[in-house]
């Protein structure tokens, strides 16, 4: 139980371009998901924090225009990088929380290289 | 991002050895937390947890120990295996509704 998938794996885009992930939870329904961006060695980062039909909170120093969260359902929540830059490129992993507390449960992670 | 992590820790043990993660959490108010681990490419995956009503946990090969004096956590995993090798993080979490704070990793490395 308590499975999260993510899609793309992994995607390569040219820079200008946008591109967007989904998070879903497959076996129980979210009520918080979260995005995170990890690079190389490095820790996760957490960018932003979404509950279901509401806006997402970002942390300090994320561009909320520049990475755009919609979380429609329980289940789904989405993570549009605009205008994609090389800089963007990173490992973005998203997690949910099945409940107000305990345990988050990660996706396998997507992979964004923008040339 | 409120956990950055500058370096990351190497430890190497022996196949068949017992291996001990450490981590130093930051807010004394923290009551629960989770270790978990990643492997190359992949997303971290839920090890273990423990809450601050405990001082120990055992699960299957591994066991949390739990500090709140000195604010330490630790991970044993016993009789370490070539697929152990991975990054270990733990997780602290201030309480009800808040998100966890990741500490910078440790990475494990199984020597044949």
């Amino acid at each position: 139980g308590a499975v999260v998938s993510q899609h793309p794996s992994w995607v390569i885009c040219k820079s200008g371009t946008s591109v967007k992930i989904e998070c879903r939870s497959l076996d129980f329904q979210a009520t918080t998901m979260f995005w995170y961006r990890q690079f190389p060695k490095q820790s996760l980062m957490l960018m932003a924090t979404s509950n279901e039909g509401s806006k997402a909170t970002y942390e300090q120093g994320v561009e909320k225009d520049k990475f755009l969260i919609n979380h429609a359902s329980l289940t789904l929540s989405t993570l549009t990088v605009t205008s994609a830059h090389p800089e963007d490129s990173s490992f973005y992993i998203c997690s949910a929380r099945p409940q107000t507390y305990g345990s988050q449960y990660f996706g396998p992670g997507t992979r964004l290289l923008v040339l | 991002g409120e956990s950055v992590g500058l370096h990351l820790p190497t430890l190497s043990v022996q196949e068949g050895d017992n291996s001990i993660i450490n981590c130093a959490y930051s807010n004394s108010a923290s009551d629960y937390f989770i270790w978990y681990k990643q492997e190359s490419g992949k997303g971290p995956q839920f090890i273990i947890d423990i809450r601050s009503n405990m001082d120990k946990r055992q699960g299957q090969r591994v066991t949390v120990l739990l500090n709140k004096t000195v604010k330490h956590l630790s991970l044993q995993i016993a009789a370490t295996q070539p697929g152990d090798s991975a990054v270990y993080f733990c997780a602290e979490n201030k309480g009800y509704g808040q998100n966890f704070v990741f500490g910078p990793g440790t990475r494990l490395s199984v020597l044949p």
